[in-house]
């Protein structure tokens, strides 16, 4: 079965810029989606189709995928981005998700 | 405004049948080309896709579930259900619906519903 690789934790500084990535097979050649979460929350959905942001979700949310690695980018981090990230594909008419990185901004 | 909202019972015994429903409101289930995914989040630990269904009643299953998981969508009453046969205390975790409509990910989900599996 398909895998997406995040690493478990990504420390931040307030303002500085913050990079997730997420890794899998030829993981360019597949639409990557991000969701962040946090505590008690529902996941929320802030950057599709690699690069795109939806409606609501700040400019500093940005994404790139290429080769076998996406990664999620927040720049100017504060601390109300302090949350769990979980990367998303599309693979064997299945939907797999990373294994999650929790950000932390100190 | 979509929203979701899951209902079923928080308590279900081993071996038996874990049967949850997703009501939307704020828009019909039948409109657009959507998908309705269920979602499933052990504590502490990542999410899970267990499986999706389309308003014609197509459906794609997680393989690690496939065996047991039959979903079903009911337009009458805008609603779709998940239903998990013979359970076990793995199948313990937070269960959460979301709307999926295909290539632009799980954009709306509702607040989840934890289903405890225990004797």
């Amino acid at each position: 079965s398909y895998e997406l690789t995040q690493p478990p934790s990504v420390s931040v500084s307030p303002g500085q810029t913050a990079s997730i990535t997420c890794s899998g097979d030829r993981l360019g050649s597949r639409y990557v989606f991000w969701y962040h979460q946090k505590p008690g929350q529902s996941p929320v959905l802030v950057i599709y189709q690699d690069t795109k942001r939806p409606s609501g979700i700040p400019e500093r949310f940005s994404g790139s995928n290429s080769g076998n690695t996406a990664t999620l980018t927040i720049s100017g981090t504060q601390a109300v981005d302090e949350a769990d990230y979980y990367c998303q594909s599309w693979a064997s008419s299945t939907w797999v998700f990373g294994g999650g990185t929790k950000l932390t901004v100190l | 405004q979509v929203q979701l909202q899951e209902s079923g019972p928080g308590l279900v015994k081993p071996s038996q049948t874990l049967s949850l429903t997703c009501t939307v409101s704020g828009g019909s289930i039948s409109s657009g080309n959507y998908y309705w995914s269920w979602i499933r989040q052990p504590a502490g630990e990542t999410l899970e896709w267990i499986g999706r269904i389309s308003i014609s009643g197509s459906t794609n299953y997680n393989p690690s579930v496939k065996s047991r998981v039959t979903m079903s969508i009911d337009t009458s009453k805008n609603q779709f259900s998940l239903r998990l046969d013979s359970v076990t205390a793995a199948d313990t975790a937070v269960y959460y619906c979301a709307r999926d409509p295909g290539d632009t990910g799980l954009d709306y989900w509702g607040q989840g519903t934890l289903v405890t599996v225990s004797s």
